[in-house]
């Protein structure tokens, strides 16, 4: 079965600094990986994708993700938060060798930048 | 362009009412998908189209919940007998292609009373 941990419910980080929303994930053979970012009243909109090749993925609004395989995980990165980065961030994975499964996405994490 | 549009955006009915939920998806988009979100939680997967067809349905919770595509393109997500348990955001999502990243919409937050 397919899973994602995102350990942390709420992250929160001054303006300007780095910031890390972490993912871990569980599913049989080789995964596809997705991290989307939900605002108030908004659905949730695309960020990044790792399917394979190069293990650091840069995506929208200067974010980036870096597949680790050992660790099983898709830790979310920006170098430079801005409070309007702040809002619901969820993992999502799926299986390359399982033919159609669905897109299993995890608890969220609500990221919180402060001024 | 237009993105993806959910119907309506509130949904508020009485426990054992008949519910739909409307979807329209990106235009060109084969693969649609239905998704719920229950406070606290990520989405959910209950079904998805490639086409007019569902593909995989296996997330559907219970025989009162039914989707259809009928022409390839709009979607609807029906409910029977609503159940207070059956109050969340109701997600629907398009792609290119099955396995393409998913385009969604805003949502229907349905509150059965």
């Amino acid at each position: 079965a397919q899973s994602v941990a995102q350990p942390e419910d709420q992250v929160n980080v001054a303006e300007g600094n780095p910031l890390t929303v972490k993912c871990t994930y569980s599913v049989s053979g080789n995964p596809y990986l997705f991290w989307y970012v939900q605002y108030p009243n908004r659905g949730l909109q695309f960020l990044l994708k790792y399917i394979t090749g190069d293990n650091l993925v840069k995506g929208s609004y200067g974010f980036e993700a870096e597949f680790n395989k050992s660790q099983t995980s898709f830790h979310l990165k920006k170098p430079s938060a801005l409070v309007s980065d702040s809002a619901l961030y969820f993992c999502a994975v799926r299986s390359q060798n399982s033919g159609n499964t669905p897109l299993v996405f995890g608890k969220g994490t609500r990221l919180s930048v402060i001024a | 362009g237009a993105g993806v549009s959910q119907t309506p955006s509130n949904k508020v009915t009485e426990k054992g009412k008949y519910v739909e939920l409307r979807c329209d998806p990106i235009s060109g988009h084969t693969a649609l998908y239905w998704y719920r979100q229950s406070l606290g939680q990520g989405p959910e997967f209950l079904i998805y189209f490639q086409g007019t067809g569902a593909a995989d349905d296996s997330g559907l919770p219970n025989d009162r919940f039914f989707a259809v595509r009928p022409e390839g393109s709009v979607s609807t997500l029906k409910i029977q007998r609503t159940e207070r348990g059956d109050s969340a955001v109701y997600l629907c999502a398009s792609s290119l292609n099955y396995g393409n990243e998913q385009f969604f919409g805003p949502g229907t937050r349905l509150t059965v009373l």
